[in-house]
């Protein structure tokens, strides 16, 4: 079946340094979503890409779509114990381009150590 | 401005209990509606998803079952819960096709015992 994985499972920083997660896909994608989840909330849209090779940032956060629309990538500079969380890629269009369905990948943990 | 509402937030239940959770969104008109499982520290599989009223798909094989009765409800349910089916459960609406982000509730976390 259709899967996007996310490396790695777990990052814990000292505040200041930078963090990145990684988002493979099985299958080209027609767009991709991230999300952040707050410890004991829930996912929060932070940005969708569509575009090959599309690069976007987002203050701290940049996020980019790679040139096969397989893999994607967010990176975040300086962390802040505000960046606390999980966060999700998301593909689109994995089956037969069906945009309706969302397909999460692993997720990545990151903890920030003052 | 939409919302979306989920019920109820917390549950425990025993083995072999029947489960209903429901799930509404205000202010939008023929949303997509998803209902997604969290296990523990774990990742957010999709169960089920709908693109109008009375159509389902079903993503995983499993002992629960969806219902969509009204365009901006979404039924989450099982005649029998399993210990398996302990998680966290979040239901989530979108307006579908690329330009889709999903709106999530704010989750049901459930405990099988």
């Amino acid at each position: 079946g259709q899967q996007v994985m996310q490396i790695p499972q777990y990052q814990h920083v000292q505040e200041g340094e930078d963090f990145t997660t990684y988002c493979n896909s099985s299958t080209t994608l027609s767009n991709i979503q991230w999300y952040k989840q707050r410890p004991g909330g829930h996912p929060v849209f932070l940005i969708q890409l569509v575009k090959s090779g599309e690069v976007k940032k987002q203050k701290r956060l940049t996020f980019q779509f790679g040139e096969a629309k397989k893999n994607s990538s967010l990176h975040i500079t300086a962390t802040q114990t505000t960046d606390v969380g999980t966060y999700f890629c998301a593909g689109g269009g994995l089956e037969a381009y069906n945009t309706d369905k969302l397909i999460f990948g692993t997720g990545t943990r990151l903890q920030v150590f003052p | 401005s939409q919302t979306i509402h989920q019920w109820p937030a917390t549950l425990v239940q025993p083995v072999g209990s029947p489960l209903s959770l429901e799930c509404t969104v205000e202010g939008t008109s023929n949303p997509n509606l998803y209902w997604y499982r969290q296990a523990a520290g774990r990742g957010l599989q999709l169960l089920f998803y709908s693109v109008g009223i009375g159509q389902i798909s079903s993503e995983v094989p499993q002992n629960l079952s969806a219902s969509r009765p009204q365009d901006r409800q979404f039924i989450l349910s099982s005649k029998k819960l399993l210990l398996s089916d302990s998680g966290f459960y979040l239901c989530a609406w979108g307006t579908g096709g690329a330009g889709g982000e999903l709106f999530f509730g704010e989750g049901s976390r459930l405990t099988v015992l």
